[in-house]
């Protein structure tokens, strides 16, 4: 079945760090691909997606580009900062138009903390 | 910016009482889903609703769970003779009208059953 395989954390890194999340996917149709962001005591927040091949998502210096010849969706980002630290959550949902409701698929999360 | 959000923001329950957990999704969208995160874990999906019906539901959404769009605004969840196991975070999501349109999640509700 369709399903998202992200990396374990926990992952700890210095600030300014270099950070990479590895997420790949097995979808039968057609993905969107996105990253999501959950801080400590709140609920998810879309941090980016992209929706066909090649494309690349980025927002609040995080990037992910859509690899369908391997099937990947890594999360990177140049230089992490405190403020980062949370867990994030790869996820897939399936444009396939004959029947899919868009529902997401997520990985199991990677927890970052970020130290000073 | 419009935002989805839910009540309550904790609720406790007794085992084998019913609970029904409370969502208004952004007004203009078009579908609605209940996902849950038991502590931990993954976010799993609940079920999706779209022209006030069921389009899709997980092996999760026994006959135990439902849910109802009772008004145009709110959108529940309800579980009947709640489970040990049902203890976790529900999120409510809601998505406008493409299926590459961004979900809006909601803060969620920690469900607590003793």
């Amino acid at each position: 079945g369709d399903s998202v395989t992200q990396m374990e954390g926990p992952v700890t890194l210095s600030e300014e760090a270099f950070l990479t999340i590895n997420c790949t996917y097995t979808a039968t149709g057609y993905p969107s691909l996105f990253w999501y962001v959950q801080y400590p005591g709140e609920g998810l927040q879309l941090l980016l997606k992209a929706t066909k091949a090649d494309d690349k998502g980025s927002n609040k210096g995080f990037e992910a580009t859509y690899r369908k010849e391997t099937t990947s969706f890594h999360l990177e980002k140049g230089s992490v900062q405190v403020s980062d630290s949370a867990v994030y959550f790869c996820a897939l949902t399936l444009v396939d138009y004959g029947g899919s409701q868009g529902n997401l698929i997520f990985g199991k999360g990677t927890k970052l903390s970020v130290k000073p | 910016e419009p935002e989805v959000t839910q009540t309550p923001s904790h609720q406790v329950t007794q085992m084998g009482q019913e609970v029904i957990l409370r969502c208004v999704p952004i007004s203009n969208h078009l579908y609605f889903y209940w996902y849950r995160q038991i502590l931990g874990q993954k976010v799993e999906f609940l079920v999706s609703f779209y022209n006030n019906e069921i389009s899709e539901k997980s092996e999760i959404f026994d006959d135990r769970f439902s849910v109802e769009r009772p008004d145009g605004s709110n959108f529940t969840l309800k579980i009947r003779s709640t489970k040990l196991e049902d203890s976790a975070m529900y999120f409510c999501a809601s998505r406008w009208r493409a299926l590459t349109d961004t979900q809006y999640f909601g803060p969620g509700t920690r469900l607590t059953v003793l």
